[in-house]
């Protein structure tokens, strides 16, 4: 399968813990994108990679939350002191990331965060 | 108003019907639009880009209105397994911000 992988697919934890979810874009694909889905929403933009570089974070990416994607390839979303208000599903997105748009986004299953 | 607006719904369409919605969009600079297909508890999946000339694929068509700030879908011969979310997402490439509608619930009725 070459399409974009996320990892767990599913996490519960309880309130106040750290958790790290992970993303595998499509290869060569140098966008990344992450985005946080509750139900009845349509996805809500976290935060984007160009290679390894961060270019843009939400105001709803707050400071519990940090994404990194050191060599370009992977990339990797912590929660801290995690909250129930966190609970939703967490999707990755990759894109080739052309120079000039269409930028069309192919996304992973998601993670699917429960907090209790 | 809202960046990116769909109705809600949910349609339900008989199997066999036309069935159109319509996303508005509040940025004129916008530059890429699209139609993704969600079904329940998976992830979006691209449906198709909208272009400037509009474009069709099989039974769906899309259109991009600028002077109205609004991109349509168009399904026709609607099939059961048509039934799902559709989202619209909107790309400003100047500030490369992507928003993604609320989503439109599409039933398909046998």
């Amino acid at each position: 399968d070459t399409g974009v992988s996320q990892n767990p697919r599913h996490k519960i934890t309880k309130r106040g813990q750290n958790v790290t979810f992970r993303c595998d874009p499509i290869s060569e694909h140098n966008r990344l994108y992450w985005y946080r889905q509750t139900l009845g929403q349509g996805p809500e933009f976290l935060t984007y990679f160009q290679n390894e570089a961060q270019l843009e974070k939400s105001r709803l990416l707050s400071d519990r939350f940090s994404a990194e994607r050191p060599k370009g390839s992977f990339s990797t979303l912590e929660i801290q002191r995690t909250e129930q208000g966190d609970s939703a599903m967490y999707l990755c997105a990759s894109s080739p990331g052309r120079d000039r748009p269409p930028y069309e986004q192919y996304f992973g299953p998601g993670t699917r965060l429960t907090v209790t | 108003r809202k960046e990116v607006e769909q109705d809600p719904g949910p349609f339900n369409v008989p199997e066999g019907a036309t069935v159109a919605f319509n996303c508005t969009y509040s940025n004129s600079a916008s530059q890429s639009f699209f139609w993704y297909r969600q079904d329940c508890r998976k992830e979006p999946k691209l449906l198709m880009s909208v272009y400037s000339s509009g474009n069709e694929d099989g039974r769906f068509t899309a259109q991009l209105n600028r002077a109205s700030q609004y991109i349509s879908l168009l399904i026709r011969d609607s099939k059961l397994s048509d039934s799902a979310t559709y989202l619209c997402v909107v790309n400003n490439a100047r500030d490369d911000k992507i928003i993604f509608g609320k989503g439109t619930r599409l039933h398909i009725l046998p």
